[in-house]
């Protein structure tokens, strides 16, 4: 059973420029979170999907910044004319549902975003 | 709880010491927490886990204890191996049976020393 899965691993952008980060979840998984990350610093929560619905995206910059898990294929995490703040570590993770206990969110590698 | 450092907390320990890593949390409404450990360039690794209605629990080589008085969370690991240099995050979330987002800790890096 593969892991999360993210593509690229690395990304380098300019500024102004649109940047695509893509996640596949764990297999069976229908919820995907995304998370940024500055150097030496934690996760911070963006978004958070099921298919084709945005359930919580609170930690989501209002301008620029969107996000989609469609029906079919990855979810994208989609950044428009990238800013050097925009330079950091993206990481999505995947979870199940269980009902019985709390959902173990799985972390892909991540995607390191670099805007020159 | 969530702080902004522009430096990560560095603890360094023996090979063969035991480790302890700390964690301070503001939200009272966690349900669980979780110890996550990351090496560099890697995603988080989940190391082990906590329902807020427990003090204790161990795991293989690791111990988590929790003290909602004081709402401190600590990791222990027992005789650390230089496998074990990484960073190591606390996180907390909410609602079993249901997905939630969790909330990160600012991270301490572990360093083990021969």
């Amino acid at each position: 059973n593969a892991g999360v899965m993210q593509n690229p691993r690395h990304l380098v952008r300019r500024r102004g420029q649109e940047a695509r980060l893509r996640c596949s979840p764990m297999k069976g998984h229908s919820h995907v979170y995304w998370y940024r990350q500055l150097p030496e610093e934690g996760l911070k929560f963006m978004v958070y999907l099921q298919k084709e619905n945005i359930i919580d995206e609170s930690g989501m910059p209002k301008e620029r910044f969107s996000a989609e898990f469609p029906k079919e294929g990855p979810s994208i995490l989609r950044i428009q004319q990238v800013v050097r703040g925009d330079s950091a570590a993206y990481f999505c993770a995947s979870s199940p549902i269980r009902q019985s206990s709390y959902n173990e969110q799985f972390f892909g590698p991540g995607t390191r975003l670099t805007v020159l | 709880g969530e702080s902004v450092g522009l430096h990560l907390p560095t603890l360094s320990v023996q090979e063969g010491d035991n480790s302890i890593i700390n964690c301070a949390y503001s939200n009272s409404a966690s349900d669980y927490f979780i110890w996550y450990k990351q090496e560099s360039g890697k995603g988080p690794q989940f190391i082990i886990d906590i329902r807020s209605n427990m003090d204790k629990r161990q795991g293989q080589r690791v111990t988590v204890l929790l003290n909602k008085t004081v709402k401190h969370l600590s990791l222990q690991i027992a005789a650390t191996q230089p496998g074990d240099s990484a960073v190591y995050f606390c996180a907390g979330g909410t609602g079993a049976g249901t997905a939630s987002k969790l909330t990160f800790g600012t991270g301490t890096r572990l360093q083990v020393t021969l």
